[in-house]
């Protein structure tokens, strides 16, 4: 069985903070991994594809890291605004599991 | 927006009844999915098209088929429906049906069933 899991489940931070989370997957049958963002009440919006071991990808203040050998990856966030307020999801696209998500909320 | 377009928004239907929820990829993307998002649930895989043929298959009832049309738009058909379907249901859209693409999410249809 095929287990995508994202910890913290919910994580809240102050403005200015910085914050990362963790997704974690099996290493097996690894092809890609995609994160996303998703505001309520908005669809899911893809932020990274990682392919590669050792990637890291880069996107304004939102930057991922790849580790196919154990099998996670981080999500950091930098400088945290209101607005990066959402849920992030972790997905393997291997039989396209999704994560359940870490809900992050960021208080002004 | 993403470009993926989803009808109708929202749909409300009785237990036994069947609805048809259509899903328009963006314009070029040849891959379709279909995903249920279940109270208190994750995104939950349902099926994947390319091009017309079926791609991938997740967790989808024998109650539920779906087909892409020669214009690469999808439907999802819901039959004999179930309390336990009302959902939201998301179609989404990449450039081609491999893992390394990233995919383009529609507004979802969200489904209640009474």
């Amino acid at each position: 069985i095929l287990n995508v899991e994202q910890s913290p489940q919910s994580l809240h931070v102050q403005e200015g903070d910085s914050t990362n989370f963790t997704c974690s997957f099996p290493s097996s049958n690894f092809y890609a991994l995609h994160w996303y963002r998703w505001e309520t009440a908005k669809s899911p919006e893809a932020l990274f594809v990682m392919t590669l071991n050792g990637d890291e990808k880069k996107k304004g203040r939102i930057s991922a890291t790849l580790n196919t050998k154990e099998g996670y990856s981080y999500l950091y966030i930098k400088g945290s605004q209101p607005e990066d307020s959402a849920t992030y999801l972790c997905a393997s696209p291997y039989k396209y599991i999704f994560g359940t998500g870490t809900r992050l909320k960021v208080l002004a | 927006d993403s470009g993926v377009t989803q009808t109708p928004k929202h749909l409300i239907t009785a237990t036994g009844q069947r609805v048809t929820l259509r899903c328009s990829p963006r314009s070029g993307d040849l891959s379709v999915y279909w995903y249920q998002q279940s109270l208190d649930q994750g995104l939950q895989f349902l099926i994947q098209y390319y091009n017309g043929e079926e791609r991938a298959k997740g967790n989808i009832l024998e109650r539920f088929s779906a087909q892409q049309f020669p214009d690469l738009h999808s439907e999802l058909n819901l039959s004999s429906l179930e309390l336990g379907d009302s959902a939201l249901y998301f179609c989404a859209s990449s450039v081609v049906g491999g893992e390394i693409n990233e995919q383009f999410f529609g507004p979802g249809t969200r489904l209640t069933v009474l």
